[in-house]
């Protein structure tokens, strides 16, 4: 079975400052990758995706993931965040098939 | 392009009650999934549909039971109503054409979700 991760249940950060929002993963066969947003009171939006080839993927709003096979590990990472990005951010794990399993989720919280 | 609608967006029921949710997935997708997220957790998979059927199912008991119907649409039925069903119930679609355009992988889109509180 596959399971996620998420280290960090809140992160604080000022606002143009660099930060990463950790997720591990759990899996005995290959895997696909995902990191979703969550905005108060709506639903998720989909950030980026790894599927295969490049372990670097690049998503919306200038958001990135590192795929890290030995440390089983999937980081997003964003250069300098915005005010905007305060949301929720949760990483998921498929194996294909029909079921997507979801993190805790992390709280990004930017500060002026 | 109309993306996953929900409805209702907000209902209020009682214990014991049961609840009918809907669910129309993004044009061009055929697989239907639905999703429990209790206040400050993430999601929980309950189940997904895919031609008409129930294809896999997360660990929810038999008071949660689902359909599609043949226009792909889908709706989600939760019986005998607990305080603790209360949560944001998030409907996510997909195509199996488009999984096998994405290396096999289930890109899921969501829509905002139905709240249901019971009180």
């Amino acid at each position: 079975a596959q399971s996620v991760t998420q280290l960090d249940s809140q992160v604080p950060v000022f606002e143009e400052a660099p930060v990463e929002l950790r997720c591990n993963y759990s899996s005995s066969v290959s895997v696909y990758l995902f990191w979703y947003v969550q905005y108060p009171n709506q639903g998720l939006q989909l950030l980026l995706k790894y599927l295969s080839g490049s372990t670097l993927v690049k998503g919306i709003n200038g958001f990135e993931a590192e795929f890290n096979k030995s440390q089983t590990s999937f980081h997003l990472r964003k250069p300098s965040v915005h005010i905007s990005d305060t949301a929720e951010y949760f990483c998921a794990v498929s194996t294909g098939g029909f079921k997507t399993i979801f993190g805790a989720g992390t709280r990004l919280f930017v500060k002026a | 392009d109309a993306g996953v609608t929900q409805s209702p967006t907000h209902l209020i029921k009682t214990r014991g009650q049961q609840v009918t949710l809907r669910c129309s997935p993004k044009s061009g997708h055929d697989t239907v999934s639905w999703y429990q997220q209790a206040l400050g957790q993430g999601p929980q998979f309950i189940f997904q549909y895919y031609e008409e059927e129930e294809r896999q199912r997360g660990n929810f008991p038999d008071r949660f039971s689902g359909h599609q119907f043949p226009n792909y649409s889908s709706e989600l039925n939760v019986n005998a109503l607990l305080l603790g069903d209360s949560a944001l119930y998030l409907c996510a679609s997909s195509s199996l054409s488009g999984a096998v355009a994405n290396s096999g992988a289930n890109v899921l889109t969501f829509g905002a979700g139905s709240r249901l509180t019971v009180l």
